[in-house]
């Protein structure tokens, strides 16, 4: 087990609907990351935290957002949903210790949209 | 950009046997990180090794080794002695300056 936690395991949303995702970083990381994985291929990054301000986003649009609280757990929020958000989305948190950190990630929070 | 590339969607091997996965990139960076994840069925991503592209000396972590060919930018995993335990999605990553980014993954079989 890593320490990073997402809740919940599988979720099940129709068209137009928002969702919001949760995570829960190991216990000394002040970073969080978000991953779309669609099935069948690799994670797409969608954004980065580093101690609750946005780092870094990948190419997804404004209706993916996030939060990232003091106590470094994070939300990810879609708007709007469409039939190609059902993905895996998963959760990743580290330590701003330079390049090459290794990230621990969680189980990961099944999408579908139906 | 940087990409990653993973031309072996599928592959098995027999337990106790010995298999190669196969990753290429694409970066002209010269420092750079170069990673192999696993992801069982539980679909959480386990770290299973790390390269720093400044060592020429390839990583090792027990059964687990990989060839590092820089020029050639080329990073496979070699997994020794097989176990049942070792089927999963392998996904070859690479890290510059931003995000980790993920080849499409290798689905591994061990057979008993």
């Amino acid at each position: 087990e890593t320490g990073v936690t997402q809740s919940p395991t599988h979720l099940i949303k129709t068209r137009g609907q928002q969702v919001t995702l949760r995570c829960s970083s190991q216990s000394g990381h002040n970073t969080v990351s978000w991953y779309q994985q669609a099935l069948g291929q690799g994670p797409q990054f969608i954004f980065q935290y580093y101690r609750e301000e946005e780092n870094g986003r990948g190419n997804f649009p404004p209706r993916f957002s996030g939060l990232q609280f003091p106590n470094y757990s994070s939300e990810l929020n879609v708007n709007a949903l469409e039939l190609d958000d059902s993905a895996l989305y998963l959760c990743a948190s580290s330590t701003r210790d330079g390049l090459g950190e290794k990230l621990f990630f969680g189980s990961g929070t099944q999408l579908s949209v139906l | 950009a940087q990409t990653v590339t993973q031309s072996q969607p599928e592959m098995s091997v027999q337990e106790a046997e010995t298999v190669t996965l196969s990753c290429t990139y694409d970066t002209s960076e010269n420092n750079y990180y170069l990673f192999w994840y696993k992801q069982p069925p539980s679909r959480q991503m386990i770290l299973v090794i790390r390269q720093e592209a400044y060592k020429q000396q390839n990583a090792t972590e027990n059964r687990f080794s990989v060839n590092f060919q820089k020029a050639a930018k080329s990073f496979s995993l070699k997994i020794s002695d097989s176990q049942l335990g070792d089927t999963a999605m392998y996904f070859c990553a690479f890290i510059w300056s931003g995000p980790l980014v993920f080849g499409k993954g290798t689905r591994l079989s061990v057979i008993a």
